[in-house]
């Protein structure tokens, strides 16, 4: 079955520290992949996404995210991590093609320590 | 509207009574999804409606659970004798799937459903 997994459900970081935040997927064959950040009392925001080409992805508020196939992994990471990322962050895919749903892990919550 | 819109944004039942879930997407997108996020859960697929195809209904939890789209646009999500475990966020997202499929898909800001 299709699935999506972010090994992480919780990750303290100091402000200005790095951040990585894992998640891997299990397809049949290599997903489009999404990352999506919902802060408190808010809705879902597309961070970055993953179609083909380039395996290092730039997004917004200076994310970015790296695809490897040998390890189905799409992490996400931070070079310094602000006091305002702090935020449940979801890793999600979708079978290539188009017109097929989209599936998302668990969630990482994120905490930042000032 | 700007963004999609979903009503009510809180809404409280008591156990037994059918709710109806609303969700206005953005104008022109074709594809809208209905998830369910629950405390501590990830966001769990319901449903998805794409165009004037038949909807992916795979991830409804069970018969108690419909939903269905008017004219291409507005749906409602309807719940029938709820149960304490229906207890949570229901998120609604729209999507606009031109010549490529983009898969970014817009959320609402979501309902909450208790059940007491």
């Amino acid at each position: 079955a299709q699935s999506v997994t972010q090994p992480d459900i919780h990750i303290t970081v100091s402000e200005g520290a790095s951040l990585e935040l894992r998640c891997n997927y299990s397809y049949g064959a290599t997903p489009y992949l999404f990352w999506y950040v919902q802060s408190p009392g808010q809705g879902l925001q597309l961070l970055l996404k993953y179609f083909s080409g380039d395996t290092l992805v730039q997004g917004i508020k200076g994310f970015e995210a790296e695809f490897k196939r040998s390890q189905s992994s799409f992490n996400l990471r931070k070079p310094s991590v602000h006091w305002s990322d702090a935020a449940e962050y979801f890793c999600a895919a979708q079978g290539a093609g188009g017109g097929n749903k989209l599936t998302f892990g668990t969630g990482t919550q994120l905490k930042v320590e000032l | 509207g700007a963004g999609v819109s979903q009503s009510p944004s809180n809404k409280v039942t008591e156990k037994g009574k059918d709710v109806e879930l609303r969700c206005d997407p953005i104008s022109g997108h074709t594809a809208l999804y209905w998830y369910r996020q629950s405390l501590g859960q990830g966001l769990e697929f319901l449903i998805y409606f794409q165009g004037n195809s038949a909807p992916d209904k795979s991830g409804l939890p069970s018969d108690r659970f419909s939903a269905e789209r008017t004219g291409g646009s507005v749906s409602t999500l309807t719940i029938q004798r709820t149960q304490q475990e229906d207890s949570a966020v229901y998120l609604c997202a729209s999507s606009f799937r031109g010549g490529s499929d983009t898969g970014e898909l817009f959320f609402g800001e979501g309902s909450r459903l208790t059940v007491l």
